[in-house]
């Protein structure tokens, strides 16, 4: 079974410019969460999508934004970039219904965002 | 609120040396814990996890046992290779609750 994929793998922007990752997850996983990873703060929780519905948010300004397609692939949004916003974007899945879940999440490679 | 406190690193070990990362957690309920390992470039990969007390997760020779009177998920191998080289982290989550919280995490490095 694949794994979960993320594109592209790396990303240079400006200040000011918005991006999109994408994330594939892992085939029958309906689950998908995204997370931000730098030197300073470590591993932060970004938000959570289950069939196309935002389910979870972390502390992040509205500036970072999410959507889920009905295939569960996700993209993530960051608009109006500044320069903290270099990062490595983790994707994560995991099985989940409206019933029942599992805590084992599964991660991307990662897309390492860096903003100039 | 739920949180992880794992070893400082770097960890600096010779082959063949016996390796344990602390780590230990807070949480509201109960959590089921777990220990990913990031090589350089990578993402994170799946080490091992445990989801009740005195379960013990194993994985490539590494250990972690859940010690809910410590609330701590130590993880050890007894002989660690070069190849073991990488950044480790430990977190936990709760049911249903997918904001999973992590340790700062550990750089291993391996020496032959």
């Amino acid at each position: 079974k694949a794994g979960v994929t993320q594109t592209p793998r790396y990303l240079i922007k400006t200040r000011g410019q918005q991006v999109t990752l994408s994330c594939s997850p892992i085939s029958g996983h309906r689950s998908v969460s995204w997370y931000q990873q730098t030197p300073g703060q470590g591993l932060q929780f970004l938000f959570e999508y289950f069939s196309e519905t935002q389910r979870n948010k972390g502390n992040f300004p509205g500036r970072f934004s999410g959507r889920q397609f009905s295939n569960s692939r996700s993209e993530m949004n960051v608009s109006t970039l500044e320069l903290g916003d270099s990062a490595l974007y983790l994707c994560a899945s995991r099985f989940r219904t409206s019933g029942a879940s599992t805590d084992t999440q599964y991660f991307g490679p990662g897309t390492r965002l860096t903003v100039l | 609120g739920n949180s992880v406190t794992q070893m400082e690193g770097p960890v600096t070990l010779s082959e063949e040396a016996f390796l344990t990362i602390n780590c230990t957690y807070t949480a509201t309920g109960y959590p089921s814990l777990f220990w990913y390992v990031q090589y350089p470039g990578e993402g994170l990969q799946l080490l091992l996890k445990a989801t009740k007390a005195d379960d013990k997760g194993s994985n490539k020779g590494f250990e972690a046992t859940y010690r809910k009177e410590t609330t701590s998920f130590h993880l050890e191998k007894g002989s660690v290779q070069v190849s073991d080289s990488a950044v480790y982290f430990c977190a936990l989550t709760l049911l249903n609750n997918n904001d999973m919280r992590f340790g700062a995490g550990t750089r291993l490095t391996v020496k032959p």
